[in-house]
Parts: C-alpha cells; sequence; structure tokens
C-alpha cells in the first residue's frame, strides 16, 4: 500500500526555469511533509518542510506548496540550477506514526544547460 | 566531519552468511534508525533506537537484529542472509524521535550499505 506517491519518475528542465515536483498522499493522518534531495551514492539530505497546519513554506530557491483537500504537495525550484540535478524524495509522517517517515519512490530531477 | 559514517559501503556475500554493518553519528542526536531501499526504491523504515531503547521495530524478519551500544551507534546484524536481502541499507539520526519536537529534527542519513547477496 503506497501512501506517498510520486508519480514522474523523472523531470527534465532547463537551467533557469521552474522545476515541479508532485507528490500525492493517501493517509489523512499525516501532518508533516518533507523533501528530501539525493545525489548518487549518498544518503538523502534534508531540504524543506511543511506542517499541515501551513499551505506554504518557502526557503530561498525552494517552495514546498501543501493541498490538504487534495492531499497533494509539490516543491518548486526557482530558478533551477544545474547543481539540483538529483532524486527528490518526499516524505510524511502523522499523528501516532510520527517516528516513522513514509517515503515516495522519487523523482529524478535533471537540468540541463 | 562525517555526520552519519555507515560501513562498509559495499557488502557482496553468499547465502547463508551471517553480516554486520556499523553506524556511527557524531552529531549528538538521540536518535537512530536503519532503513532499507530495496529495488523498487521504497525507503522504509526498519528500526529506530532513542538513547539505547528500541521504539520502533517494524515487521522485519528476526534475522536481523540491531544492537545500539551507545547513543552514538547503531549496528544491523543479518543472520542467514537471502536473495531478498539485497538492498541499500541507509543509517539516519535526528535529535528527537518524530513525534517530540519532530518539526526542527529532521533525519541527517548516511551514505548507505548496498548489500549483494548472491
Amino acid at each position: 500500500d503506497q501512501q506517498v506517491k510520486q508519480n514522474s519518475p523523472s523531470l527534465s528542465v532547463q537551467e533557469g526555469r521552474i522545476s515541479i515536483l508532485n507528490c500525492d498522499y493517501t493517509n489523512s493522518m499525516f501532518d508533516y511533509f518533507l523533501w528530501y534531495k539525493k545525489y548518487p551514492a549518498e544518503g538523502p539530505t534534508f531540504l524543506i518542510s511543511i506542517s499541515s497546519i501551513k499551505d506554504k513554506n518557502e526557503d530561498g530557491r525552494f517552495t514546498v506548496f501543501l493541498n490538504k483537500s487534495a492531499k497533494h504537495l509539490s516543491l518548486h525550484i526557482v530558478p533551477s540550477q544545474p547543481g539540483d540535478s538529483a532524486v527528490y524524495f518526499c516524505a510524511a509522517s502523522g499523528i501516532g506514526t510520527a517516528s516513522k517517515l513514509t517515503f515516495g519512490t522519487g523523482t529524478r530531477l535533471q537540468v540541463t544547460l | 566531519d562525517t555526520a552519519v559514517s555507515q560501513t562498509p559501503k559495499y557488502l557482496v556475500t553468499q547465502m547463508g552468511n551471517d553480516k554486520s554493518i556499523k553506524c556511527e553519528q557524531n552529531l549528538g542526536h538521540d536518535t537512530m534508525y536503519w532503513y532499507k531501499q530495496d529495488s523498487k526504491k521504497f525507503l522504509k523504515i526498519m528500526f529506530s533506537y532513542n538513547n539505547k531503547e528500541l521504539i520502533i521495530n517494524e515487521t522485519v524478519p528476526n534475522r536481523f537484529s540491531p544492537k545500539s551500544p551507545d547513543k552514538a551507534h547503531l549496528n544491523l546484524h543479518i543472520n542467514s542472509l537471502e536473495l531478498g536481502d539485497s538492498a541499500v541499507y541507509f543509517c539516519a539520526s535526528s535529535q528527537d524521535p518524530l513525534d517530540r519536537g519532530r518539526y526542527n529534527s529532521p533525519l541527517h542519513f548516511g551514505n548507505g550499505t548496498r548489500l549483494t547477496v548472491t
């Protein structure tokens, strides 16, 4: 049962443009959401998070949007840079399961010159 | 100044063998985790320890046994390895278990151990 879904396995964006990565979830108990970035042969690194009391959180070039009614969140990267090329994982935790993060399968972003 | 380090990076072994993966964190965190990333790229939690106490034990075969000698170390021992155990195993740590102070306590991951069972 895949509770966190990233339906796009890959995305290619030109340098300078906006990258939009999407994530859907099914568990209505999830109330905290995170994005992790992973380079090859490295572990995931925390990027940005959002709690369900907000619908937007911004950190520099990265913004996460949360639409609770649609059970959907997205990560916007503006402007995209070649160093942003990586796999991005969406993760969620919730009431009663807060110690466990449930991850999506990731979206591979390639930023081209 | 590696924050979460795990060894070895690669591990190739035959079915039926017993192997261990070691993990150490120098962040002063209280909680450590083992995650498994399978061939379908799912990252799933296996175990979590808080101050040497087991707090999460997912449905994992009892051939897998975590051991935490102190809060900076969490090792994973696997007995009687099977082909299906082939995966990348990630160690992680956080300041608090994610149900306390979690909004300020993301996971810090190690670089993973790729286990191949032949």
